[in-house]
């Protein structure tokens, strides 16, 4: 069992609609990530956070908005995505930047 | 930059020993992670490398060496379940701060 938890595990949504994607870990991990995956590909990283402040923005385009509340919580929220923007969805966390790390299941998104 | 390479497929059989060999090239190398990820999940931690030398456990060893930019993952005793998709990552220097980046991984098919 992963101890990073995302929900929701499947989401499907619209060009117009708004959505988030939540991701939990209480692993005390002060790194969390964002990585989209599209199939037979690895995983690309979109953020970074790191005590709770964004330190990387892989030039991601602004209809993604992460958030981190706390140390725990690390959200993705979504507005006017595009169908090529169908992927899973993976949130990671690491003890620190430099350490492994441990990835949730995923949400897998479809945009019609 | 970073480029990371490993071959896209293997096929080995139940219980023999297979190896999957990683090269990479970036700056500012500060660790190297396999993961393994089965078909619609998410990926999971295996080994982490950041000094020259073998980390052996259980079932599974990583190698790396920093001169030659090479890493390979000995699987041993294979078992069918081990039939996934074995991602190679590099933690490096990129575009001015540190990030981990995957390769295209390698899809082992164990046989009977």
């Amino acid at each position: 069992d992963t101890e990073v938890t995302q929900t929701p595990k499947h989401l499907v949504m619209g060009m117009t609609n708004k959505k988030s994607l939540k991701c939990e870990q209480h692993m005390g991990h002060r790194a969390m990530y964002w990585y989209k995956q599209k199939a037979k590909k690895p995983p690309e990283l979109m953020f970074v956070y790191s005590y709770e402040k964004l330190s990387i923005n892989e030039s991601v385009p602004s209809r993604f908005s992460p958030e981190c509340p706390n140390s725990s919580l690390l959200n993705l929220h979504l507005h006017a995505l595009q169908p090529e923007d169908s992927a899973l969805y993976l949130c990671a966390s690491s003890q620190e930047t430099h350490s492994p790390l441990h990835f949730g299941n995923g949400t897998r998104l479809t945009v019609t | 930059g970073q480029n990371i390479d490993q071959p896209t497929e293997m096929t080995a059989t139940e219980g023999a020993i297979v190896q999957i060999n990683c090269t990479y090239q970036t700056s500012g190398f500060n660790g190297l992670f396999w993961y393994q990820q089965h078909a619609g999940e998410a990926p999971t931690f295996l080994s982490y490398n950041v000094l020259d030398g073998l980390e052996e456990k259980g079932r599974f060893s990583s190698f790396l060496s920093r001169s030659k930019g090479y890493s390979y993952l000995l699987l041993k005793e294979l078992q069918m379940k081990d039939s996934a998709s074995y991602l190679c990552a590099v933690r490096g220097r990129f575009g001015g701060y540190q990030k981990v980046t995957f390769g295209t991984g390698t899809k082992l098919q164990v046989i009977p």
